[in-house]
């Protein structure tokens, strides 16, 4: 168990349609990431947040978007579903602002199917 | 071409080999990650390196920076070792990972 939580585990949805994915990072962890798992593109880096301000941004869609709150949970919403948005979405926490110095733990994912 | 590239895509083995997975990268890094991805799905880091080499119980990492070229390896391995291997690179710039796209490993007893 890596300390990071992630809800729903699984979420099914129609396109068009909007959802909100959620993030509880390992407790003391300040930065938070996003990232999204495809088939065929594997993993993707979509965003970053350290202590409620946006640091890094990847391969994220206009149509998505993310926030951290002042108790370090962050969300990811995700509008306007297309059937190529469906993939596994993994947050990732971290002591510090860079990958480089400190490792990153990831939660379980929540598997996002759009029909 | 992908920035970062890994081999074998697929590796099977008998339980005892030594195993390794190979990761090239072809732009400049701060840092070089080394995931485990379970059959369920969940991701676990297993080595940060930036320079030489680390040693986790079985599980060997190095990185040549000059030759932009890291391997992982498996000594003795295990049924539980079965598994999906990723490396990735962090260009030190804004935190931004890029992944390769992973060698499933299947150890058979």
């Amino acid at each position: 168990d890596s300390g990071v939580t992630q809800t729903p585990k699984h979420l099914i949805t129609a396109t068009g349609q909007r959802v909100t994915l959620r993030c509880s990072p390992r407790s003391g962890d300040l930065s938070v990431y996003w990232y999204q798992q495809s088939l065929d593109q594997g993993l993707q880096f979509l965003i970053q947040y350290y202590n409620g301000e946006e640091r890094a941004k990847g391969n994220i869609l206009e149509r998505f978007s993310a926030q951290q709150f002042p108790d370090l949970h962050s969300e990811l919403n995700l509008s306007s579903l297309e059937l190529g948005d469906s993939a596994l979405y993994f947050c990732a926490s971290s002591a510090l602002t860079s990958p480089t110095r400190a490792t990153q733990y990831f939660g379980p994912g929540t598997r996002l199917t759009v029909l | 071409k992908n920035e970062v590239e890994q081999s074998p895509q697929n590796l099977t083995a008998q339980e005892g080999e030594f195993i390794t997975i190979n990761c090239s990268y072809s732009v400049g890094i701060s840092a070089l990650h080394w995931l485990q991805q379970h059959p369920g799905g969940g991701i676990v880091s297993l080595f940060m390196l930036s320079s030489g080499k680390k040693k986790h119980g079985r599980l060997i990492a190095t990185i040549n920076i000059q030759e932009k070229h890291s391997s992982l390896h498996i000594t003795a391995s295990h049924p539980r070792d079965s598994a999906v291997y990723i490396c990735a690179v962090d260009r030190g710039s804004q935190g931004n990972l890029i992944f390769g796209k992973g060698t499933k490993l299947s150890v058979k007893p």
